[in-house]
């Protein structure tokens, strides 16, 4: 079956900019989740939805959100793009169920400049 | 608050030596624990995962790691290293299962010389 895929894989922006990354689960999956992977921070939890509601947050700024469709799709989104901001972009979605490891993306690899 | 500490941030083995990957966490509750490999240029893949059964846990590719719980520790082996296990290995950890929020160590980067 096909995994977690993200698009873009590659994206370059300018400071300033926003930008809106998509990830689509696998089939049957309803949990989403986003993570931030840098040199510096390594990976860092962005937010989960879960049936269309976000459901646990993490330590970003406001600029950060997403959303989750009916159809379990999730877009991330980024507004007023920093330099900082330049980073790996990882999906990952999951069954609700503790037994199930979750299943990441290739990523989408974002470059501000 | 729930964190994991992979000591040494690279490790360099010989093909057909042992791997050893160290992984401590510190969690409140009891923790669901997970190893990830990362390629270059790739996403994060499963190697393995504990859930509370059975303490040592068999993964994918030879991996396996041992959930030490007075040693607070997920120590990731395999007994013989083959070229292309060179790659970063990530611990993480979770409290529940209904959470989508995984805690991540800074990573290893895994050497294998020929």
């Amino acid at each position: 079956k096909a995994g977690v895929t993200q698009t873009p894989r590659y994206l370059i922006k300018t400071r300033g900019q926003q930008v809106t990354l998509s990830c689509s689960p696998i089939s049957g999956h309803r949990s989403v989740s986003w993570y931030q992977q840098t040199p510096g921070q390594g990976l860092q939890f962005l937010f989960e939805y879960f049936s269309e509601t976000q459901r646990n947050k993490g330590n970003f700024p406001g600029r950060f959100s997403g959303r989750q469709f009916s159809n379990s799709r999730s877009e991330m989104n980024v507004s007023t793009l920093e330099l900082g901001d330049s980073a790996l972009y990882l999906c990952a979605s999951r069954y609700e169920d503790s037994n199930y490891g979750y299943t990441f993306g290739s990523g989408t690899r974002l470059t501000v400049v | 608050a729930q964190s994991v500490t992979q000591l040494g941030s690279h490790v360099s083995v010989s093909e057909g030596a042992l791997v050893l990957l160290r992984c401590n966490y510190s969690s409140s509750v009891p923790p669901y624990l997970f190893w990830y490999v990362q390629y270059p240029n790739q996403g994060l893949q499963l190697l393995l995962k504990y859930t509370s059964a059975a303490t040592l846990v068999k993964g994918i590719n030879g991996f396996e790691a041992e959930f030490k719980k007075s040693e607070t520790s997920f120590h990731l082996t395999k007994p013989s290293a083959h070229m292309s296990d060179a790659a970063e290995y990530f611990c993480a950890v979770s409290h529940s299962g209904n959470t989508g929020k995984l805690i991540f160590g800074q990573g290893t980067t895994l050497q294998v010389k020929p």
